[in-house]
């Protein structure tokens, strides 16, 4: 089966701990990107990657950080500097990250609660 | 800067009621539009899609979309809804921003459709 997966499902971190959310795609996709989702706020970009090695920031990145050593992976770090951690993590692909082939497939989510 | 407005954040319908989901955004040079849902307990998946050419365009489970550039709006409808239509819709643009492809989400709009 293609798809994303994201690991795990349910999280929960003490404060002041940073936590590292997983991502792994299998659909060969170059671009992957990772979104926050809190309620009435939509989707907020958190980081993105058109292609391995490289990667941006997106809207709300401070307190995260990623890295893209490989294709199929993607993974994501809260750091104890994010002052809200506590929401929905959503990853996602698309084949590339440019203006064609961009429809964007999600995986099913972490739930991430800071105790 | 660019923006997506969703104005209906909630929306209860009955069974059989038509459904108009409004989008509107605010976004220079050529855009990709996409609607996206998320069922109850599923992933975000895509539930159609415009880049170009005819500006109506159907995607899946008899909903189809309308972009009127002159209006920047992308408005989500469907003749007749169902129970299972219940879910929360996202509008999302991509395009160019100096010279980088963006993608932007809507705040969504949950829908909540009574048997």
């Amino acid at each position: 089966d293609g798809g994303i997966t994201q690991s795990p499902k349910y999280l929960f971190r003490k404060e002041g701990q940073n936590v590292t959310l997983s991502c792994e795609q299998n659909l060969n996709h170059d671009a992957m990107y990772w979104y926050r989702q809190d309620p009435g706020q939509g989707l907020r970009l958190i980081y993105y990657s058109q292609i391995v090695n490289d990667f941006q920031k997106g809207d709300i990145a401070e307190g995260y950080s990623v890295s893209r050593e490989k294709k199929e992976s993607f993974p994501l770090t809260v750091t104890s500097a994010q002052k809200n951690p506590t929401a929905f993590y959503l990853c996602a692909s698309s084949i590339s990250g440019g203006i064609l082939y961009n429809e964007q497939f999600f995986g099913p989510g972490t739930r991430l609660t800071v105790l | 800067a660019q923006s997506v407005s969703q104005h209906n954040h909630h929306v209860i319908l009955s069974e059989a009621a038509s459904l108009e989901l409004g989008c509107n955004y605010s976004y220079g040079g050529t855009v990709n539009l996409f609607w996206y849902v998320q069922y109850p307990g599923q992933h975000l998946q895509l539930l159609l899609k415009y880049f170009s050419g005819d500006p109506l365009v159907k995607g899946i489970k008899g909903f189809e979309a309308e972009f009127i550039k002159s209006k920047f709006s992308f408005n989500l409808r469907k003749p007749s809804v169902q129970w299972s239509d219940t879910a929360e819709y996202f509008c999302a643009v991509g395009g160019y921003t100096s010279g980088t492809y963006k993608y932007i989400f809507g705040t969504g709009t949950r829908l909540k459709v009574l048997a």
